[in-house]
């Protein structure tokens, strides 16, 4: 099995909401990231857990917050977004942390639209 | 800091036609190069890989050769298929560092 799901597929969430992303894969890999992608334009990353911690935030605001509860699944939770922070958002794995620990598996993504 | 450069698209081809898809990079080291796809509607896959210099990654049909002395890792393929129809991601990497640098993506499409 090498594939990475997330839930829901599309989300609609107005400016007050709190909602959850989800991810899970179950391949045993080590890493886990979240890539926020706009519109024609590249994936840009947001968080790595490695081996279940926290290993790197890109300066992202504090209204989403990660969570990776145990090897298999990862969170992402939103509150209080903007507008602006409409975009696919990504959800990848890999047997280890960096390029050299394999392959980056990419989920379908969540299509988010914050109005 | 690194840089990843590919060409403008969108790039319209007839089927069975000969792709090649530029990409330079700018990076201190000996980084790994990548190409991943992104088909409509789906996350990212990777094509292929070279984790050195003059290396060649191939999959599917495709190939890219590593080349130190011009930056480049070019995108190549002999003969495209309606199904190449995808946006294409040039990266580069480090050993032990999570992060990749993409390129702006290049949309190819296929023409029967």
């Amino acid at each position: 099995d090498t594939e990475v799901t997330q839930t829901p597929k599309h989300l609609v969430m107005g400016m007050t909401n709190k909602k959850s992303l989800k991810c899970e894969q179950h391949m045993g890999h080590r890493a886990m990231y979240w890539y926020k992608q706009k519109a024609k334009k590249p994936p840009e990353l947001m968080f790595v857990y490695s081996y279940e911690k926290l290993s790197i935030n890109e300066s992202v605001p504090s209204r989403f917050s990660p969570e990776c509860p145990n090897s298999s699944l990862l969170n992402l939770h939103l509150h209080a977004l903007q507008p602006e922070d409409s975009a696919l958002y990504l959800c990848a794995s890999s047997q280890d942390p960096g390029p050299e620990g394999g392959e980056q598996y990419f989920g379908p993504g969540t299509r988010l639209t914050v109005t | 800091g690194n840089s990843v450069t590919q060409m403008e698209g969108p790039v319209t081809l007839s089927e069975e036609a000969f792709l090649t898809i530029n990409c330079t990079y700018t990076a201190t080291g000996y980084p790994s190069l990548f190409w991943y796809v992104q088909y409509p509607g789906e996350g990212l896959q990777l094509l292929l890989k070279a984790t050195k210099a003059d290396d060649k990654g191939s999959n599917k049909g495709f190939e890219a050769t590593y080349r130190k002395e011009t930056t480049s890792f070019h995108l190549e393929k002999g003969s495209v298929q309606v199904s190449d129809s995808a946006v294409y991601f040039c990266a580069l990497g480090y050993f032990g560092n999570e992060k990749l640098t993409f390129g702006t993506g290049t949309r190819l499409t296929i023409i029967p």
